[in-house]
């Protein structure tokens, strides 16, 4: 079947605009993830879903920074008054049910380009 | 703080040769950990996890909680291993997964 698929793959945007990345996990995935990877470094957890809930958003960077997942499937990360620092790649995967040993399989991710 | 530290950003070995991939980690918990791979314009994905003792494609990796590492081990590197490599932790009673910056892994004909 189909992965998760994330939209747009690319994204060039101007300081101060506000942005949505999109994820679609694998159908029947409860469980959902939003990573950032800024140049150099490693992936960075933003939050995490279980269903339509977010019990751990302890990652997001700033109150600039949400997101929300509907009918546990699609999740959209919106990112407020874009600053710089915020190009990165952003990267969704999704897992099963959520556990420890779950495999997160993950989307091919969205670059944001702040100019 | 949980942390994982990967002190290699690159790894360049000749194939055939042996490779090692490091990985500490600091967690007072008991540990989940995760080797990922990204291959060349293809997606992050895992590549073997310590809980399933497994050998993927040659590679192995042993949990050492005495010296709190994951290091990633092949005897015999092939150029199809030429990759970006991250460790991964996964906390106790948590959701978050904390990665490692990864090795970039260039294995030499």
């Amino acid at each position: 079947g189909a992965g998760v698929s994330q939209s747009p793959s690319n994204k060039v945007t101007e300081k101060g605009k506000d942005v949505e990345l999109r994820c679609d996990p694998i159908s029947g995935h409860t469980a959902l993830y939003w990573y950032r990877q800024s140049l150099g470094q490693g992936l960075e957890f933003l939050i995490y879903f279980q269903g339509n809930s977010a019990p751990d958003k302890s990652g997001l960077p700033s109150d600039r920074f949400s997101a929300e997942r509907t009918g546990g499937s699609v999740s959209t990360l919106t990112i407020q008054r874009t600053q710089q620092e915020d190009s990165a790649v952003y990267l969704c995967a999704s897992s099963r049910s959520g556990g420890r040993t779950d495999t997160q399989y993950f989307g091919p991710g969205t670059r944001l380009t702040v100019l | 703080a949980q942390r994982v530290t990967q002190p290699e950003k690159l790894l360049s070995v000749f194939k055939g040769a042996p490779v090692e991939l490091k990985c500490n980690y600091s967690y007072s918990g008991s540990p989940e950990l995760f080797w990922y791979v990204q291959y060349s314009r293809q997606r992050l994905q895992l590549l073997l996890r310590h809980i399933s003792r497994e050998s993927i494609k040659g590679f192995t990796a042993d949990l050492n909680k005495g010296e709190t590492s994951f290091h990633l081990k092949k005897p015999f590197a092939q150029e199809e291993d030429s990759a970006m490599y991250y460790c991964a932790l996964r906390i106790t009673g948590g959701f978050k997964t904390i990665f490692g910056a990864g090795t970039r892994l260039f294995v030499k004909a």
